[in-house]
């Protein structure tokens, strides 16, 4: 059964940094990994999506990798902005299009 | 406006009630999905549905019941045998094969009275 783990649990940096969020998983026959953001009291908010075949996707000031080798995935943002403050999940999808979240990285962007 | 919309997004039940949370989407997908979302904690799926009536459990199915009679509709049941239902309850859709991406509702937020 897929486990993913996501560290750290919450993250606090001031303005300006780049920082990179770490997702870890057990089972590495996936189909592909997806980053969601989540504001608080809000759905999910799909940032990056990987394919299986791919080692990473760039989207802006984000850009994702994916190593299935190692069983992991990181999540860096550059130049971080107060407004990039929200909660992180990386999603796996083993099979059938069903996803296997990890419990999130908060994080808060201090000005 | 293209989405998927969750209703209502407060709910509160009464101690043995059954409770239905709405779901619905207009962009044509065929796969729908339930997920559960504790504080501080990443998402659970409860039930998915590939295609109009079928559906299958997900990994914390007991307590729930879903339908799905229509493309675009598919309501979660919070039966009386939930005993542990206060939660935040996310509605999914995507295209349905094995690599589309799921898109999200914004929530109905469970709570017991």
């Amino acid at each position: 059964k897929q486990e993913v783990t996501q560290i750290p649990a919450a993250l606090s940096v001031p303005e300006g940094e780049n920082l990179v969020l770490n997702c870890s998983f057990t089972d590495s026959a996936i189909y592909n990994l997806q980053w969601f953001r989540q504001d608080p009291g809000k759905g999910l908010t799909s940032l990056l999506l990987i394919q299986s075949s791919q080692r990473e996707q760039t989207s802006g000031r984000l850009n994702a990798s994916l190593d299935k080798s190692s069983g992991r995935s990181t999540l860096y943002i550059a130049a971080s902005q107060p407004g990039d403050s929200a909660t992180y999940l990386c999603a796996l999808n083993n099979a059938g299009n069903m996803l296997t979240f990890g419990g999130g990285t908060r994080l808060m962007v201090k000005p | 406006d293209g989405g998927i919309t969750q209703s209502p997004k407060y709910l509160f039940r009464k101690e043995g009630q059954n409770v239905t949370l709405s779901c619905e989407q207009n962009l044509n997908h065929d796969a729908m999905y339930w997920y559960r979302q504790d504080p501080g904690q990443g998402l659970r799926l409860i039930y998915y549905s590939q295609i109009v009536n079928d559906f299958q459990k997900g990994d914390i199915a007991e307590g729930y019941s879903v339908s799905r009679e229509k493309k675009e509709s598919f309501p979660l049941t919070v039966t009386s045998a939930q005993k542990n239902p206060t939660a935040f309850y996310l509605c999914a859709s995507s295209m349905g094969g094995g690599t589309n991406i799921q898109y999200f509702g914004a929530g109905t937020r469970l709570s017991v009275l």
